[in-house]
């Protein structure tokens, strides 16, 4: 049962234009969301995340959407540029009932590429 | 802080033999995760440490994988017998607090043949 999806395994855009990568969720009891970027041979890093008290969050070129009713999230880079090619994971969390750790819960992936 | 490391980054191995990653956490860092990549499924959670102790295993395909957390600074994840469909790349992950911002290893690539 996957709880986040990414229906896109990859994205390909023009250096200066829009990347959208989109995401799905089905879990109604999460409550903050995250994307992730990953290169080759490293491990994910933290991009940019949302609380779903809000509706976005911006910073700087990224910029995340939460649409709660339809539960779909997207993260917006505007400009790209061809050092935003990798790996793009959205992520879930649910507050796990306010104890002291929480369980991300991940999706696919999209393998974005900015061309020069 | 040099991060969470993970070794050894690759590995090859035969099927049937036993295989052990190891992932040292961030000081500090209260809550350990150990997810494995593929293509079909992303980033799948395995198993997770809260103050070493073991939180939620129900992510662990099968009884071939245990994990371990003898102490704050190492944990193992161990598969035996291996088969060639455990090939994948694991990654290793610790937090603090509430586990926003996650920070992961390098990860360990697994082959086995």
């Amino acid at each position: 049962d996957q709880q986040v999806k990414q229906n896109s395994p990859s994205l390909s855009v023009q250096e200066g234009r829009i990347s959208i990568l989109n995401c799905d969720y089905t879990n109604s009891m999460f409550d903050y969301f995250l994307w992730y970027k990953k290169y080759p041979a490293e491990g994910p890093t933290f991009l940019i995340s949302i609380s779903s008290i809000k509706d976005k969050n911006e910073d700087g070129r990224f910029t995340v959407f939460l649409n709660k009713s339809a539960k779909h999230l997207s993260l917006h880079i505007v400009p790209s540029q061809p050092g935003d090619s990798a790996v793009y994971f959205c992520a879930a969390l649910t507050n796990a009932g306010g104890t002291s750790y929480g369980k991300l819960t991940f999706g696919q992936g999209t393998i974005l590429t900015v061309h020069p | 802080d040099a991060g969470v490391i993970q070794s050894p980054r690759h590995e090859v191995t035969e099927m049937g033999q036993e295989v052990t990653l190891r992932c040292k956490p961030i000081s500090g860092h209260n809550s350990l995760f150990w997810y494995r990549q593929t293509m079909m499924r992303g980033l799948e959670l395995l198993i997770y440490f809260n103050n070493n102790v073991p939180i939620d295993d129900s992510g662990m395909p099968e009884d071939r994988f245990s994990a371990k957390m003898p102490n704050a600074s190492f944990s193992t994840l161990k598969i035996q017998p291996s088969e060639p469909r455990d090939s994948a790349v694991y990654f290793c992950a610790s937090s603090s607090d509430r586990g926003y911002g996650y920070t992961f290893g390098s990860g360990t690539r697994l082959t086995v043949v």
